[in-house]
Parts: structure tokens; C-alpha cells; sequence
């Protein structure tokens, strides 16, 4: 069984500022994860998959790097609907998502 | 248009079963991989069972903590996916989400269901 660890478990920052969200998984997953924004009420959106391809009609402020064990999603310049809680997910191995980053407003 | 609508959560004792659906529309339901995913209050998200299509041989897995107790299948003629949810506990209390990336790239889970609401309680 895949683990996936993310942090900080919370992020709080202003808006305009740039957020960096770590998910470490515990053995390799290539490059098969994916990245997903969720607001209270809302079903999760997917952002970024492959590890670093942004979905079609997702902002160019989100960005996704890493590959094996270790990857980064960077909002570059937070707005204010970018503040919500933000996963990543496997499937390379079954399926796994991470326990979540918190992005809030300071 | 792509669509998931779950339906049969509810509230049901510690023991209890409860039976999920997830009808869909709007692609080839036949050819995608079905998934259930939960959210406990205040947890993050948490993937529950994961069906196959036919021509896949139609395989089931399950996330530890379900294992032996809740059972997915599919019934293709109706576009719907089940959950079964037995031996009910108090942290199965969630809400339930059924996904799938309609097997169309990038094979992820693009689409979701608005979720229903599981309450295990005595």
C-alpha cells in the first residue's frame, strides 16, 4: 500500500503571495499523480495530473513538478478563490490520496 | 454532458447496512472504471472500492478499512454503480463520492458525483 504524506497540513497565507505544497509518497509512483482542489460544499477538482500537466482551462498559476517519490504543486500567485484544500492522489499502485494541504488566508 | 448522481445514504445504526447508488449519464459507462471515495467530517478524502470493466474481468479492490465489509459492483445496463455497505461503523460516517475519468484521458478523476451523506450512529 502506497502512502502519500503531504505538508504543510496547513498553509496560511495573503493573497498575491505564492504557496508551495509538498506530497511525499513512500515508494515510487513514476509519475501517476495528480492534484486536486476542494471547496466545502463541492466536489474535488482536478488541477494537475501526470505529476506536472495542467488540465485544460486550469489557470497557468497552478503548476506541478516532481516524479518517483517527492512533488510540488505552486500556485504562483494566490487569489482569492485559489484558498481551499488541496490533494494529491495516486494510481500507480491502486489508488491513494494524500491527507491534505489547507490553503487559508492569513 | 457528464454525470454522477448518488443516491441512498442516510442514517442507520452501528452494525447496520446500507445499500449506495451512482447513476450516470452522458458516456460509455461500460468502458470506465468506477470508484467510490469518502470524506469523514473534518478528514481529508479517502478512496474506498474501485470496479473494473467486464473486458478488465470486472475486479473489485477495496481499501483496508472496508475490506470484507462493503462491496462495489456495476450493472451496465443501467448505467449505475452500487455500494454495499455492511457491518457498518461509526467511522464510516461520510460523505460518499462516486468518480471516474469516464475512460477518456487524462484518466483521472475528472468527473464526481455531489456526494451522499452516510451517518452511522446509535
Amino acid at each position: 500500500e502506497i502512502v502519500l504524506t503531504q505538508s504543510p497540513a496547513t498553509l496560511s497565507l495573503s493573497p498575491g503571495e505564492r504557496a508551495t505544497l509538498s506530497c511525499r509518497a513512500s515508494q515510487s509512483v513514476g509519475s501517476l499523480l495528480a492534484w486536486y482542489q476542494h471547496k466545502p460544499g463541492q466536489a474535488p477538482r482536478l488541477l494537475i495530473y501526470d505529476a506536472s500537466k495542467r488540465v485544460p482551462g486550469i489557470p497557468g498559476r497552478f503548476s506541478g513538478s516532481g516524479s518517483g517519490t517527492d512533488f510540488t504543486l505552486t500556485i504562483s500567485s494566490l487569489q482569492p478563490e485559489d484558498f481551499a484544500v488541496y490533494y494529491c492522489q495516486q494510481r500507480s499502485n491502486l489508488l491513494a490520496f494524500g491527507g491534505g494541504t489547507e490553503v487559508d488566508i492569513k | 454532458e457528464v454525470q454522477l448522481v448518488e443516491s441512498g445514504g442516510g442514517l442507520v445504526k452501528p452494525g447496520g447496512s446500507l445499500s449506495l447508488s451512482c447513476a450516470t449519464s452522458g458516456f460509455i459507462f461500460s468502458n470506465a472504471w468506477m470508484t467510490w471515495v469518502r470524506q469523514a467530517p473534518g478528514k481529508g478524502l479517502e478512496w474506498v472500492a474501485r470496479i473494473k470493466i467486464k473486458t478488465h474481468g470486472g475486479t473489485t479492490d477495496y481499501a483496508a478499512p472496508v475490506k470484507g465489509r462493503f462491496t462495489i459492483s456495476r450493472d451496465d445496463s443501467k448505467n449505475t454503480v452500487y455500494l454495499q455497505l455492511d457491518s457498518l461503523r461509526t467511522e464510516d460516517t461520510a460523505v460518499y463520492y462516486c468518480t471516474t475519468d469516464a475512460a477518456l484521458e487524462p484518466y483521472y478523476f475528472v468527473y464526481w458525483g455531489q456526494g451522499t451523506l452516510v451517518t452511522v450512529s446509535s
